[in-house]
């Protein structure tokens, strides 16, 4: 159990719909970063939070959106829902942002857009 | 265009033997490499890491090597054992990447398999 959650596990939806998936940190870590891992792709950075501001935007949709809260927990909002959306969203968290903080890996959420 | 590669999809090793898991990177700033392992259902672990100052980064079973002329690592486990069996991504991590530092650019991964 890396101490990083992920709700909901599995989300099912149609196209055109928004949904969102929430991350909640390790206890400490202030540092949010989400990814997409689709069918046959490595994983890729979407976006990158610290304490609750933007720090970096990877590849991510203007259909999608993120952000941080006070008590550091995050959304990941995603909309108009297309079918290669369907993916494993990851969140990781980190004490820090710097490159040598170890990255800790939620459970991930599965979305299918049907 | 996929700045970390890792061209095998799949390796079959027996148990006892070597694992060598490679990756190849196109980006000469990035300077910190690592491995995750990821099991089913589960988000990737962290393995193993190695500085871009550094050639070799051993921990136990696991040893990583770089060779930056080449712009190659890879992961050597032994001796490989049937709980070695998952996938495994290389990452690379660059420095001041869109104003961030520490975001990960995995590869597609390999699925290490190693029969009893």
């Amino acid at each position: 159990d890396s101490g990083v959650t992920q709700t909901p596990k599995h989300l099912i939806t149609a196209t055109g719909q928004r949904v969102t998936l929430r991350c909640s940190p390790r206890s400490g870590d202030l540092s949010v970063y989400w990814y997409q891992q689709s069918l046959d792709q490595g994983l890729q950075f979407l976006i990158h939070y610290y304490n609750g501001e933007e720090r970096a935007k990877g590849n991510i949709l203007e259909r999608f959106s993120a952000q941080q809260f006070p008590d550091l927990h995050s959304e990941l909002n995603l909309s108009s829902l297309e079918l290669g959306d369907s993916a494993l969203y990851f969140c990781a968290s980190s004490v820090g942002t710097g490159t040598y903080n170890e990255q800790f890996f939620g459970p991930g959420t599965r979305l299918t857009v049907l | 265009d996929q700045q970390v590669k890792q061209n095998s999809p799949s390796l079959s090793v027996q148990e006892g033997r070597i694992s060598i898991l490679n990756c190849d990177y196109t980006n000469s700033m990035f300077d910190y490499f690592l491995w995750y392992k990821k099991y089913p259902a589960e988000g990737p672990t962290f393995l193993i890491s190695i500085s871009s100052i550094k050639d070799k980064n051993e921990d136990g079973r696991f040893t990583v090597f770089l060779n930056k002329s080449a712009k190659h690592l890879s992961l050597h486990i032994v001796p490989s054992q049937p709980g070695d069996s998952a996938v495994y991504f290389c990452a690379a991590s660059v420095q001041n990447y869109g104003g961030s530092q520490g975001n990960l650019i995995f590869g597609k991964g390999t699925k290490l398999s190693v029969k009893p």
